[in-house]
């Protein structure tokens, strides 16, 4: 069965950079989420979209922004790179009205030097 | 106060073995949704088990069931004849309120890091 994409998987910035991370969703899949996890710790939510409209907001930095397309992939932008920001970036994604579950893509793991 | 309270950094188990993790929440929603993941080390998260707050019965996935204690607020996950491979961190996430169309984030515990003896 198809799966959640994420791209790149791998990313190295230095400090103050730019980075936008990719999420494709299973097919038939409207809604997307945006999740960030430190090294050693939980995923903290970010941001999720609905039908291409922002649903809910989490923890996300101003400095970072996301955006739902009309193919229902998503982008999350992220500028002023910090330190701070080297995590694994998940992305997951559901249908609504469907299964509660939210499946998760493999991450991208970034790294901010 | 702890949205999601998993009190287990870690366990170590015989294989073969029933495994039990807990989870405690805390809501005053009366519609939520309970979660459980598992990352292994190659870090990608694997949805293992749902319940919803209206559910009467039990959710049972396969080798994994949710013991869910609705007035305790528990959804432990049990492991039955547990498995080498299922060595990795196990979460217990929430999501509360109503979801129909909306798109509310899960919170997260901080995790078991459950380990399969031979």
């Amino acid at each position: 069965a198809a799966g959640v994409i994420q791209s790149p998987r791998h990313l190295i910035k230095e400090k103050r950079e730019t980075a936008t991370l990719k999420c494709y969703p299973i097919p038939r899949h409207d809604t997307v989420y945006w999740y960030q996890q430190g090294p050693g710790q939980d995923p903290q939510f970010l941001i999720s979209f609905y039908e291409k409209m922002q649903s809910d907001k989490g923890s996300i930095p101003d400095r970072f922004s996301a955006q739902q397309f009309s193919d229902y992939h998503s982008e999350l932008n992220m500028s002023s790179l910090e330190l701070g920001d080297s995590a694994l970036y998940f992305c997951a994604s559901k249908r609504a009205g469907g299964r509660e579950t939210q499946y998760f893509g493999p991450g991208t793991r970034l790294l901010v030097l | 106060a702890q949205k999601i309270t998993q009190t287990q950094p870690g366990m170590f188990v015989q294989e073969k073995e029933a495994v039990t993790l807990d989870c405690t929440y805390d809501t005053s929603d009366q519609s939520y949704g309970l979660f459980w993941y598992k990352q292994p080390s190659s870090g990608e998260m694997i949805f293992l088990i749902y319940q919803g707050s209206y559910d009467e019965q039990n959710a049972t996935e396969g080798r994994y069931s949710l013991n869910f204690q609705k007035a305790r607020k528990s959804a432990n996950l049990v492991i039955s004849a547990s498995q080498l491979g299922d060595s990795a961190m196990y979460f217990c996430a929430m999501r509360e309120g109503y979801s129909g169309g909306g798109a509310d984030g899960l919170t997260f515990g901080k995790g078991t890091h459950l380990i399969i003896q031979p």
